[in-house]
């Protein structure tokens, strides 16, 4: 496997479900994200993990519950979602550059497939 | 309140002329500019940036240029290829910040 991938590629889930988004990056990248893109809007940053240690929490809801065991894995737990959360939840993964500071992160982010999911 | 804005939606151009992308931004603290590009059922590529001490970057048949009085950025393709048909982002980076903002995308189709 090469770049960041994700699993499931599609997931239909009904509102009392609970489920788990994962991704995997193999670029040795040092941060990941989650990103949510709705129809016709633009990206919406979610999560920032830096280091394994969540430094952005982008006003998201407690439903969606992120998880970073290791800086080669994510995911996203997902509980008593809402039909507007039907989204492409697309995951990605970025080489921190320290001499940058927090600003460092968000340079060339490689992303994944995403996850088409829908809730029902 | 949305920082990066790509107004038009779609664009369509003939194999071989140029297309050109455009992009507004609002945030003056954007410092980094970046260009995805995203076909269907993947996740977005990236394809080029520039740094806001710069105002042109090349590479290859892609050419970003900034216009940071107007707050602008375009993104020039030429010639264009059948394969560049695709979903183009503009992102902007702040240098106190830790967060790409994302355009709304615009999609380009080149024709035979």
């Amino acid at each position: 496997e090469t770049g960041v991938t994700q699993t499931p590629r599609h997931l239909v889930m009904g509102m009392t479900n609970k489920k788990s988004l994962k991704c995997e990056q193999h670029l040795g990248h040092n941060a990941m994200y989650w990103y949510k893109q709705s129809a016709k809007k633009p990206l919406e940053l979610m999560f920032v993990y830096n280091f394994k240690e969540q430094t952005e929490n982008n006003s998201v809801p407690s439903r969606f519950s992120p998880e970073c065991p290791n800086s080669s894995h994510l995911f996203l737990h997902l509980h008593t979602l809402q039909p507007e959360d039907s989204a492409l939840y697309l995951c990605a993964s970025s080489q921190w550059d320290r001499s940058r500071g927090l600003a460092g992160l968000g340079i060339e982010q490689y992303f994944g497939p995403g996850t088409r999911l829908t809730v029902t | 309140d949305q920082q990066v804005k790509q107004n038009s939606p779609s664009l369509s151009v003939q194999e071989g002329r140029i297309s050109i992308l455009n992009c507004d931004y609002t945030n003056s603290m954007f410092d980094y500019f970046l260009w995805y590009k995203k076909y269907p059922a993947e996740g977005p590529t990236f394809l080029i940036s520039i740094s806001s001490i710069k105002d042109k970057n090349e590479d290859g048949r892609f050419t970003v240029f900034l216009n940071k009085s107007a707050k602008h950025l375009s993104l020039h393709i030429v010639p264009s290829q059948p394969g560049d048909s695709a979903v183009y982002f503009c992102a902007a980076e702040e240098t106190s910040g830790s967060r790409l903002t994302f355009g709304e995308g615009t999609q380009l189709t080149v024709n035979p």
